[in-house]
């Protein structure tokens, strides 16, 4: 299995409240990506990184902000968290391999209450 | 606008059948394929690729078909069995430049039921 940790696995948080997700990878890779899984949504990719310090939006980043200085961790920050957030977060990572495949963390459920 | 499309949300199939699970895009840049399972309360898991430069790619019961033509690909479970029963995603990826680069485009994904 691929080293990708996914911290806290469950969070309950109020409204208005900042909250930290934390995506751990021991691979080395260089690309990172946090999606996040809603119902009758699938996948959809919040930011993404392709190196220490560069990151790029993706099609839902509205309210979320995203920091990797270093090229192990990837850290997904919710400025304000609002009950839309109310979501499992999924971290991933890919080699630079023309074709490869990414691998998925095991999730992260938040609830806004 | 969605690049990646999986039009049928979901899917049932008796066990020991064919199951085929659809997948279409737009974007003609993309060149690298994938498909992925879900179980509830897991991470996707990588299950088949396709490279652009092929048509067709087996690993075990899992086969991926590509028509660049149509912009379609599918993958094929033969034969299917209850612990298949998943969500499916296909995703995609195209090796342009800038920052695209390396980044997935997923569908919505299709339920996938198999039953006994």
């Amino acid at each position: 299995d691929a080293g990708i940790t996914q911290s806290p696995r469950h969070k309950v948080t109020e409204t208005g409240t900042p909250v930290t997700l934390r995506c751990h990878q021991t691979e080395n890779h260089r690309y990172m990506y946090w999606y996040r899984q809603d119902p009758g949504h699938g996948l959809r990719l919040i930011h993404y990184s392709y190196g220490v310090k560069d990151t790029d939006k993706g099609e839902v980043s509205d309210g979320y902000s995203v920091s990797r200085s270093k090229t192990e961790d990837f850290l997904l920050t919710l400025e304000s968290a609002t009950s839309s957030q109310t979501s499992v977060y999924f971290c991933a990572i890919r080699g630079s391999d023309r074709n490869t495949e990414a691998f998925f963390g095991q999730g992260t459920r938040l609830t806004v209450v | 606008d969605q690049q990646v499309k999986q039009n049928s949300p979901s899917l049932s199939v008796q066990e020991g059948r064919i199951s085929i699970l659809n997948c279409d895009y737009t974007n003609s840049m993309f060149d690298y394929f994938l498909w992925y399972k879900k179980y509830p309360a897991e991470g996707p898991t990588f299950l088949i690729s396709i490279s652009s430069i092929k048509d067709k790619n087996e690993d075990g019961r899992f086969t991926v078909f590509l028509n660049k033509s149509a912009k379609h690909l599918s993958l094929h479970i033969v034969p299917s069995q209850p612990g298949d029963s998943a969500v499916y995603f296909c995703a995609a990826s195209a090796h342009d430049r800038g920052s695209t680069l390396g980044r997935l485009y997923f569908g919505r994904g299709t339920q996938l039921t198999v039953w006994p």
